[in-house]
């Protein structure tokens, strides 16, 4: 069974300062790893994926994440925050499956505030 | 191209009524799911299905219906609310053997 830990409920940063939101993982076989971003009051978007290949990925907005498996973590950064960023960051883990079922088990959130 | 899209997006419901909550999506994706959102504990899937005429549960099935006749909706029934139903609720597709989900917009459902 797959399962999600993201430490810190709640993350504030200044303006400018490094964002690190910290998701760890529990999967029999390998996963994929997502991080989704929500805004107030909207559905969930894709920010960035980890599949198969390089273990850092970049997404949108400046945001990456590095998959160590030694570590079974997946955590995700940004250089300099932005006001913009305020939002609530998910993680998420999907097995790989060759049958039919594509479940995302998701992390309890971490909401980022960002300070002027 | 409207991508995933829930409708209504608020309702306000007594105790004991029925609703369904629509989901229908434009990207031809076969796998659909229903998630609730819930402050703290993430999202939770109550159902998924993998194609028409196939649904199956997931962690927090009761009290929720699905069915799914079209491969374009999924709609969600509340058979009688209860005020532990009171979440938001996110219909989704996903694509491709890496499974990317796409979202809806949300519905934020109220069981007073």
């Amino acid at each position: 069974a797959q399962s999600v830990t993201q430490l810190g409920s709640h993350v504030s940063v200044s303006e400018g300062a490094l964002v690190l939101l910290r998701c760890n993982y529990s999967s029999s076989v390998p996963p994929y790893l997502f991080w989704y971003v929500q805004y107030p009051n909207q559905g969930l978007q894709l920010l960035l994926k980890y599949t198969t290949g390089a273990t850092l990925v970049k997404g949108i907005n400046g945001f990456e994440a590095e998959f160590k498996k030694s570590e079974t973590s997946f955590h995700l950064t940004k250089p300099s925050a932005h006001m913009s960023d305020a939002a609530e960051y998910f993680c998420a883990v999907s097995e790989v499956s060759s049958g039919s079922a594509r479940q995302l088990t998701f992390g309890s959130g971490t909401q980022l505030t960002v300070l002027p | 191209n409207a991508g995933v899209t829930q409708t209504p997006k608020f309702q306000v419901l007594k105790t004991g009524q029925s609703m369904t909550l629509q989901c229908a999506q434009d990207m031809n994706h076969e796998y659909m799911s229903w998630y609730r959102q819930d402050p703290g504990m993430g999202l939770r899937l109550i159902h998924y299905s993998v194609g028409a005429g196939i649904t199956d549960q997931g962690e927090v099935p009761n009290g929720y219906n699905v069915s799914r006749s079209t491969t374009e909706d999924f709609p969600l029934r509340l058979l009688s609310a209860a005020p532990s139903q009171t979440s938001v609720y996110f219909c989704a597709t996903t694509k491709g053997r890496f499974n990317e989900a796409f979202f809806g917009q949300g519905t934020r459902l109220t069981v007073v």
